[in-house]
């Protein structure tokens, strides 16, 4: 059964600690990707990989940071220097980074107060 | 500076009618034009998409529409089911990025 888990589905932490959500892919895609949501706004992207030890910063990057160590995971951090870091988070892949169709995760909601 | 919107935060629509999700757009370098469709607690599941160069896409109960001269699109259910209910998104493709609108609530009342 080949899907996107992110965990944990909830999330707590105190300001100015870092944090670092998980996302894992079994559908051996090529392509990986962070995004954000605020209320009312659309999906942002945070990063993307297009291949293994690869990323690129997408249009929020800043005060996250992420790996790409294996083609399964690509877990993001959420540092101390992210402002505004309470949203929700959504990781999807892609068979390859020109597919426009991306499969994404269930979310993982980050309250930080 | 959205890109992507989509104006009606929700719509209401009663089972068996046309259900019309529009979305407009202001790049007009987007190549292809999306659908995703999103349940509560799961993620956003793709729904269809419209290459920049067509101006119709149908797929069973559903068609997206493309005015590229309005820089709009639209996508119509027809009929609307119950099951129907759930957040739609409109995105766009630039390069390797997906644009995404704020997201419509339909609510399909049996």
């Amino acid at each position: 059964d080949g899907g996107i888990t992110q965990s944990p589905k909830y999330l707590f932490r105190k300001e100015g600690q870092n944090v670092t959500l998980s996302c894992e892919q079994n559908l051996n895609h090529d392509a990986m990707y962070w995004y954000r949501q605020d209320p009312g706004q659309g999906l942002r992207l945070i990063y993307y990989s297009q291949i293994v030890n690869d990323f690129q910063k997408g249009d929020i990057a800043e005060g996250y940071s992420v790996s790409r160590e294996k083609k399964e995971s690509f877990p993001l951090t959420v540092t101390s220097a992210q402002k505004n870091p309470t949203a929700f988070y959504l990781c999807a892949s892609s068979m390859q980074i020109q597919d426009y169709e991306q499969y994404f995760g269930p979310g993982t909601r980050l309250t930080v107060t | 500076d959205q890109q992507v919107k989509q104006n009606s935060p929700s719509l209401s629509v009663q089972e068996g009618r046309i259900s019309i999700l529009n979305c407009d757009y202001t790049n007009s370098m987007f190549d292809y034009f999306l659908w995703y469709k999103k349940y509560p607690a799961e993620g956003p599941t793709f729904l269809i998409s419209i290459s920049s160069i067509k101006d119709k896409n149908e797929d069973g109960r559903f068609t997206v529409f493309l005015n590229k001269s309005a820089k709009h699109l639209s996508l119509h259910i027809v009929p609307s089911q119950p099951g129907d209910s759930a957040v739609y998104f409109c995105a766009a493709r630039y390069g390797n990025k997906l644009v995404f609108g704020a997201g419509t609530i339909l609510r399909v009342k049996s």
